[in-house]
């Protein structure tokens, strides 16, 4: 059974488009994450929310917009798609007053044409 | 200053030998260093962690030391296998797991490649 689970895991699509990627996770955690790898493979923090509460933004443009409906849920649409938005977007979680680890998904691949 | 350093970019090992793996951090608050191993298409997965209050850890072949007067800490994998060609990442938080919300500051990854 996936702890960390995100659809799509392909994502096509054309400049300016408006795309979302879903993700869930069913380890009890109550801090969820989004992480940009891009072409280079570097990874680096967008969001997280911790019990459905916005916790980082970490200056990631308005036309990224994160959504938590509750805490094993954590949604991330993209309007006005650019060409520089394709990478790979992983989710995470982790428990809080735990060890710190993070559990990731197997990402979702955004390609934008 | 958050960054984590990470060298070298790609390294190339035979099955046996050992392969190291060294990160330089800033940031004299963080205080949890974990290594996060990504195989292609996959996630990457939390490999071994250290607090700064030891100075190595190990676990199997994998070995963390950790040096927090100069602020590095490198990971040692020792006998590699081919099954270890991997993307491996270091990475920093402070607080992590504890009530402040941390985050993870990756290094920029290493692309290690065991050859049979």
């Amino acid at each position: 059974d996936t702890a960390v689970s995100q659809t799509p895991k392909y994502l096509v699509t054309q400049m300016g488009n408006d795309k979302s990627i879903k993700c869930e996770q069913n380890l009890g955690h109550d801090t969820m994450y989004w992480y940009k790898q891009d072409s280079k493979k570097f990874l680096k923090i967008m969001f997280s929310y911790n019990n459905k509460e916005l916790i980082i933004n970490e200056t990631v443009p308005n036309r990224f917009s994160p959504k938590s409906p509750d805490k094993a849920h954590l949604n991330l649409h993209i309007n006005s798609l650019e060409l520089g938005d394709s990478a790979v977007y992983f989710c995470a979680s982790s428990l809080q007053g735990g060890t710190g680890e993070l559990f990731f998904g197997e990402g979702s691949r955004l390609t934008v044409l | 200053q958050q960054q984590v350093k990470q060298s070298p970019q790609s390294l190339i090992v035979q099955k046996g030998g050992i392969s190291i793996i060294n990160c330089a951090y800033e940031n004299t608050a963080f205080d949890y260093f974990p290594w996060y191993q990504q195989f292609p298409g996959k996630g990457p997965a939390l490999l071994i962690a250290i607090r700064p209050d030891v100075s190595e850890k190990k676990e199997g072949r994998f070995t963390i030391s950790f040096n927090k007067s100069a602020k590095q800490f490198s990971l040692h994998i020792m006998d590699s296998q081919p099954g270890d060609s991997a993307t491996y990442f270091c990475a920093a938080d402070k607080n992590a797991g504890g009530t402040s919300y941390g985050k993870l500051t990756f290094g920029q990854g290493t692309i290690l490649t065991v050859h049979p």
